[in-house]
């Protein structure tokens, strides 16, 4: 199984850019979750989903939109990216559909670099 | 909001020492506390999860503890080997979806 994967794993965009981060799932599990990851900081969730259908905000959701297109995916778009928003991004996934009572587990990340 | 602190954040030990990582939290309203290793430029990876109503969990050299009464937990780790050198994380599960994350303890294991 390849667990969680991302795509892309680099990306550089320049101010004003849009563009889809991508993440699956082959785990059959019911909730996924986007976090961002900054020097000096914690993780931090932006947005998740706690079943097919549903999505909802985290703590910095700001900038940023998601969609779950069926169980398996679960993608971030950046409308006009922005410096502040230059990060690593890890996408996760837990296979109950309640709240924080699972392991996640987590893809390898893309590193995104603002210009 | 939940408030997780990791400390040391940096350790460097020779090999074969025996080393304690150390989180606390500052509510004890937890469901579970997790523990996650990252190396450089890659994904987390859990390592042991301890329910709320649990007070340790054991897995191979490791072993974390967890104190909900004093908003603590520890992750022991036997015989420190060269190949455990990475970031510990330690994330807390509340009744919201989101883990909440401490800012990690970058473990340097030297031969």
């Amino acid at each position: 199984n390849a667990g969680v994967t991302q795509t892309p794993k680099f990306q550089v965009l320049k101010t004003g850019q849009s563009m889809t981060l991508q993440c699956a799932q082959d785990m059959n599990h019911n909730s996924m979750y986007w976090y961002r990851q900054d020097p000096g900081m914690g993780l931090r969730l932006i947005y998740y989903s706690a079943s097919e259908g549903t999505t909802d905000k985290g703590e910095v959701p700001n900038g940023y939109n998601v969609s779950r297109l069926n169980k398996r995916e679960f993608s971030l778009r950046l409308e006009s990216a922005a410096p502040s928003q230059t990060s690593v991004y890890f996408c996760a996934s837990s296979p109950s559909g309640g709240r924080s009572i699972d392991t996640q587990y987590f893809g390898p990340g893309t590193r995104l670099t603002v210009l | 909001k939940q408030e997780v602190t990791q400390i040391p954040a940096a350790l460097s030990v020779p090999e074969g020492e025996n080393l304690v990582l150390n989180c606390s939290f500052t509510d004890s309203a937890i469901y579970n506390l997790q523990w996650f290793r990252q190396d450089p430029g890659k994904g987390l990876t859990s390592l042991l999860l301890i329910q709320s109503s649990q007070r340790e969990q054991t897995s191979g050299r490791l072993n974390a503890s967890l104190d909900k009464s004093s908003g603590r937990s520890t992750l022991y780790i036997a015989a420190s080997q060269p190949g455990d050198s990475a970031t510990y994380l330690c994330a807390v599960g509340n009744s919201g979806y989101a883990l909440n994350f401490g800012k990690g303890t970058s473990l340097l294991v030297t031969p």
